[in-house]
């Protein structure tokens, strides 16, 4: 079975940039999330979808940050425009049935670096 | 609100030995409790879990916790440690019943095995 696909890897830009990252979930999962996760800190939970209805986005920058799941399958996550500070690792992570008891399934993270 | 405290940034032991990885939480509920390991540039894994049931919860890779509900701890602990379980090892706590599957994770413990 294939995991959380997420893409790119790594990403270099230029502040003021646009940058999107792309996210395909385990098939069958319901429940995306999207994870903030700076150097030397825990995620932190940016957005999350049950199929394509954000029930909680209470923690995304709305001014430059937006995030869409069409279909109620694949998701993208903007930032425009990007700043220094949002040089981070965003999680990308699936769950079944809500999640409730816990186990999300991660990607590999796509980390972004702006200069 | 939950809240997740991992005191310890960092753990050096020495191959073979045991190790306990500490976690405190904080909660006006009943809670879930999780570790998770994130091994260098992969995402997190679910280690092991607590629902109900006994307290003491065995995880893969020889990991165990114990939750104690007096203590509001939940450490992870592995009796012989292998350069291999050099990682970061997140806990994390959702409401029981609450917003079904939000996870709050802890800054992460950094196990640094070595030879």
């Amino acid at each position: 079975e294939a995991g959380v696909v997420q893409s790119p890897r790594y990403k270099i830009i230029e502040k003021k940039q646009p940058v999107a990252f792309w996210c395909n979930p385990i098939s069958g999962h319901n429940t995306l999330y999207w994870y903030l996760q700076n150097l030397g800190q825990g995620p932190e939970l940016l957005i999350r979808y049950e199929n394509e209805e954000a029930v909680d986005d209470s923690q995304l920058p709305k001014d430059r940050f937006s995030a869409e799941r069409l279909k109620g399958v694949d998701s993208t996550l903007k930032i425009q425009p990007a700043e220094l500070g949002d040089s981070a690792v965003y999680l990308c992570a699936s769950s079944q049935g809500g999640g409730r008891t816990g186990e999300l399934f991660f990607g590999e993270g796509s980390r972004l670096t702006v200069l | 609100a939950q809240s997740v405290t991992q005191l310890d940034s960092q753990v050096p032991v020495f191959e073979e030995a045991p190790v306990e990885l500490r976690c405190n939480y904080s909660s006006s509920v009943s809670v879930y409790l999780f570790w998770y390991v994130q091994y260098p540039n992969q995402g997190l894994q679910l280690l092991l879990k607590y629902l109900s049931g006994s307290t003491l919860v065995k995880g893969i890779n020889g990991f165990e916790a114990e939750f104690n509900k007096s203590q509001t701890s939940f450490h992870l602990r592995k009796p012989s440690v292998h350069i291999s379980d050099t990682a970061e090892y997140f806990c994390a706590v959702s409401a029981r019943g609450g917003a079904t599957n939000k996870l709050i994770f802890g800054t992460g413990t950094l196990l640094a095995v070595q030879p």
